[in-house]
């Protein structure tokens, strides 16, 4: 148990909608990172957000957007879906930024675009 | 560019073997982390470490920062070890972003 949810645990959706996703992170960690996971690959950065700022982008264009919110949880909203954005989404909650601190993962939410 | 590779990709052994899986990477770390994730997708953060050794039960993890590697390793494997094994690092001149392994599948036979 890593004190850190998601929501929902499975989503199937269709070409050009939107979806969110949610997590609640663990109380006191400030730092939520969004990870893609395809299958049979390692997971990949999308960004994060520290004290309900973006703090780093990863190689995913505008149409992936965040939001982080002061009661520790977070959403990750994806617009005009495509086939290739079926994958694992994980978020990750940490402590402060420029500490060396564990991140704790959530059980993911399995994304299929059809 | 922050790279992170694992070898082998896929393991199997038989219970009670002592296994090892390596990690490497390609520029300076603030931290490099060992990651377990079961079917279902959840991963669960084994350790974290910048220098040395850690040991949590029958789960070693060590880094040589000259070298640029890391090991896990598993002493006694039990069928309940099977999972993926993920190494991924903090990169010193970037964000705190983790960059990922494609991770390691170990399946332990009983």
């Amino acid at each position: 148990e890593t004190g850190v949810t998601q929501s929902p645990t499975h989503l199937i959706k269709t070409r050009g909608q939107q979806v969110t996703l949610r997590c609640s992170s663990q109380s006191g960690h400030n730092t939520v990172s969004w990870y893609q996971q395809a299958l049979g690959q390692g997971p990949q950065f999308i960004f994060q957000y520290y004290r309900e700022e973006e703090n780093g982008r990863g190689n995913f264009p505008p149409r992936f957007s965040g939001l982080q919110f002061p009661n520790y949880s977070s959403e990750l909203n994806v617009n005009a879906l495509e086939l290739d954005d079926s994958a694992l989404y994980l978020c990750a909650s940490s402590g402060e930024v420029g500490v060396n601190t564990e991140a704790f993962f959530g059980q993911g939410t399995r994304l299929t675009v059809v | 560019k922050n790279e992170v590779e694992q070898s082998p990709q896929n393991l199997t052994a038989q219970e009670g073997e002592f296994i090892t899986i390596n990690c490497s990477y390609s520029v300076g770390i603030s931290a490099l982390h060992w990651l377990q994730q079961h079917p279902g997708g959840g991963i669960v953060s084994l350790f974290m470490l910048s220098s040395g050794k850690k040991k949590h039960g029958r789960l070693i993890a060590t880094i040589n920062i000259q070298e640029k590697h890391s090991s896990l390793h598993i002493t006694a494997s039990h069928p309940r070890d099977s999972a993926v094994y993920i190494c991924a690092s903090t990169w010193k001149g970037g964000s705190e972003k983790l960059v990922f392994g494609k991770g390691m599948k170990l399946t332990v036979n009983p």
